[in-house]
């Protein structure tokens, strides 16, 4: 009964490959997001999805490619790796809104470019 | 730019003691200020929270002081325990119409001795 479950937890890959990330909630929320929580623990924004539509992009490189098949699922396809990718990847939801609503995290997948 | 300034950048406070996290802003957009925990391992998870016309918040052994005409907030942990041991981020809310976001703070990893 996770909230915000992610697959998978580690990722292990050679520079240049191509690897995805994928998200999915139960809480019934229509907002999603993915953070990068960098080797000094800074969390940045990548992206965010409203009802399966892209509203944030935080000049992400393209080589960064998310997709919302459905409001619970956001994936996180990524090209070319390069070592700087290296990074722990967060999925995050919440109750769309203008008001504060609380963002759900889910546990992060650490991703490791050789 | 750092747009959520958070020191200090690491803590150790003794079993019993008060931990106490500063972090200043500069854009008078954001206008909801959640703190967030996160254990190894984990994602973030929200702690507390505060409105900016409230200028303090109890949860518990958990304070949000909240100063606006200085543009700065802080978390004050009461009577720390060794299970508080965490990194804790400030964060900013900016209210949009669909592009909500948070912007984070760079962290302070808490250490409680005992």
């Amino acid at each position: 009964d996770t909230a915000v479950s992610q697959t998978p937890k580690y990722l292990v890959t050679q520079m240049g490959n191509d690897k995805s990330i994928k998200c999915e909630q139960n809480l019934g929320h229509d907002t999603m997001y993915w953070y990068k929580q960098d080797s000094k623990k800074f969390l940045k924004i990548m992206f965010s999805y409203n009802n399966k539509e892209l509203i944030i992009n935080e000049t992400v490189p393209n080589r960064f490619s998310p997709k919302s098949p459905d409001k619970a699922h956001l994936n996180l396809h990524i090209n070319s790796l390069e070592l700087g990718d290296s990074a722990v990847y967060f999925c995050a939801s919440r109750k769309g809104g203008t008001s504060y609503n609380e963002q759900f995290f889910g546990p992060g997948t650490r991703l490791t470019v050789l | 730019q750092q747009q959520v300034k958070q020191s200090p950048q690491s803590l150790i406070v003794q079993k019993g003691g008060i931990s106490i996290i500063n972090c200043a802003y500069e854009n008078t957009a954001f206008d909801y200020f959640p703190w967030y925990q996160q254990f190894p391992g984990k994602g973030p998870a929200l702690l507390i929270a505060i409105r900016p016309d409230v200028s303090e918040k109890k949860e518990g052994r958990f304070t949000i002081s909240f100063n606006k005409s200085a543009k700065q907030f802080s978390l004050h942990i009461m009577d720390s325990q060794p299970g508080d041991s965490a990194t804790y981020f400030c964060a900013a809310y900016t209210r949009g119409f669909g592009n909500e976001k948070l912007t984070f703070g760079t962290g302070t990893r808490l250490t409680i001795i005992p």
